[in-house]
């Protein structure tokens, strides 16, 4: 069946580094692909997304590229702030509402 | 105001014991749907609904039921509460494909359940 594998955390970066969050997937036909970030006591918010291949979506600094022949979707930032520190989920959806997530990971950035 | 909030936000109760936990959104959409997180799963679908008089059980609704009185409501119930169904619960909403954001999903801020 479908499923979304991404990177074990905790990541723990320094402010400013660069930030890669690996994301990899498996899904008959062509899902939409999404990153949601959970911030500490609150629920899910969408963060990016992408709906078909080579499309590259980004927000708040964060980028992250549709790329089908590697069945992957990474999530980049340049520099990353404290602010930053939260849980990051790799969803896809398939069948047009069934939204499959990753397991999430955490992100915390020191100051 | 939050697009959608959910009540209880935290809630202690025993095993067998019945409990509901509500969802209301203003967004205006039809579709809606609970979620179980548990550490190192991610989320995991327990039922959704399309409209009022379509609802379906996802891939894990055993010991869950759910109740859609209005398009803005739908409300989860345990029927006998067990201590693996302790996990913290989320509410979400989305427009069908093709309308507004589509396939994005609207999340409440979640209910923690711990069942002692």
């Amino acid at each position: 069946g479908d499923s979304v594998t991404q990177m074990e955390g905790p990541v723990t970066l320094s402010e400013e580094a660069f930030l890669t969050i690996n994301c990899t997937y498996t899904a008959t036909g062509y899902p939409s692909l999404f990153w949601y970030v959970q911030y500490p006591g609150e629920g899910l918010q969408l963060l990016l997304k992408a709906t078909k291949a080579d499309d590259k979506g980004s927000n708040k600094g964060f980028e992250a590229t549709y790329r089908k022949e590697t069945t992957s979707f990474h999530l980049e930032k340049g520099s990353v702030q404290v602010s930053d520190s939260a849980v990051y989920f790799c969803a896809l959806i398939t069948g047009g509402f069934k939204t499959i997530f990753g397991a999430g990971t955490r992100l915390f950035v020191k100051a | 105001d939050a697009d959608v909030t959910q009540t209880p936000r935290n809630r202690i109760t025993k095993t067998g014991k019945r409990i509901m936990l509500e969802c209301s959104q203003t967004k205006g959409h039809d579709r809606m749907y609970w979620y179980r997180q548990d550490p190192g799963l991610g989320l995991r679908l327990i039922y959704y609904s399309f409209d009022v008089k379509d609802i379906n059980k996802g891939e894990i609704s055993d010991g869950y039921s759910v109740s859609r009185q209005a398009q803005a409501k739908f409300s989860l119930s345990l029927e006998s509460a067990i201590p693996n169904q302790t996990a913290l619960y989320f509410c979400a909403t989305s427009e069908p494909p093709g309308q507004g954001a589509g396939e994005t999903q609207y999340f409440g801020p979640g209910t923690r359940l711990l069942v002692l």
